[in-house]
């Protein structure tokens, strides 16, 4: 079974605060994506990877950055926090073609 | 930019009742794919579809790919309560993937 695993399931984080919501892959999987979820807005793409050391804004890229150092972990950095990046955060990656995206579990972030 | 109109929104059904939803678009995609998510969870694949016509179940959820490419739904037979939850379909199209609004499905005693 494809396993996604982000690192943490809640996060408390102050306005001004660099975040680092972390994100890996056991499937040897090529790429890897980055969406927020909010409630009427639906799933987001923030950025995504096609390889390492690779990265493609998505949709919503501001105030948001990532890194991709290792095929299996994909990092999303909020370089400033603020209260609108308040939202759950969803990580997925794919073989790459046509295969079906695999999520993690979420990180649900609030920002104070 | 394309879209899914994803409907209906919501549902509220009876346990055992059978229940059915589906996407469309003006675009065609090569893929449609259902996702169920529950509550404080990330999207868990239940069906993914690769060809015009194809029709697939999974235990009792059974989705189907349009004809016309630009749409799919997805029936669940017998509700139980664990399939309680939302629902996204997404289409997928030279490695870009669009998501519909999801369907939550609120069962009742």
């Amino acid at each position: 079974d494809v396993k996604v695993t982000q690192s943490s399931r809640y996060l408390v984080k102050r306005t001004g605060e660099k975040v680092f919501l972390e994100c890996v892959q056991d499937m040897d999987h090529e790429n890897m994506f980055w969406y927020r979820q909010d409630p009427g807005l639906g799933l987001r793409l923030i950025y995504f990877s096609y390889d390492v050391k690779m990265k493609e804004k998505g949709d919503i890229p501001e105030g948001y950055s990532v890194s991709r150092e290792k095929k299996e972990r994909f990092s999303l950095i909020l370089e400033s926090a603020s209260t609108n990046q308040t939202s759950m955060y969803l990580c997925a990656s794919n073989l790459g073609g046509h295969q079906p995206q695999h999520f993690g579990d979420g990180t649900r972030l609030s920002i104070l | 930019g394309q879209q899914l109109n994803q409907s209906p929104q919501s549902m509220f059904i009876q346990e055992g009742e059978d229940v059915s939803m589906n996407c469309t678009s003006s675009s065609i995609f090569n893929t449609w794919l259902w996702y169920k998510q529950d509550p404080g969870e990330g999207p868990v694949l239940l069906i993914a579809l690769y060809k015009a016509g194809e029709l697939t179940s999974n235990g009792r959820l059974t989705a189907q790919f349009g004809i016309t490419r630009k749409d799919s739904f997805l029936n669940i037979s017998a509700s139980i309560p664990s399939d309680v939850g939302i629902y996204f379909c997404a289409g997928q199209r030279d490695d870009k993937i669009i998501f519909g609004k999801g369907t939550r499905l609120h069962i009742l005693p």
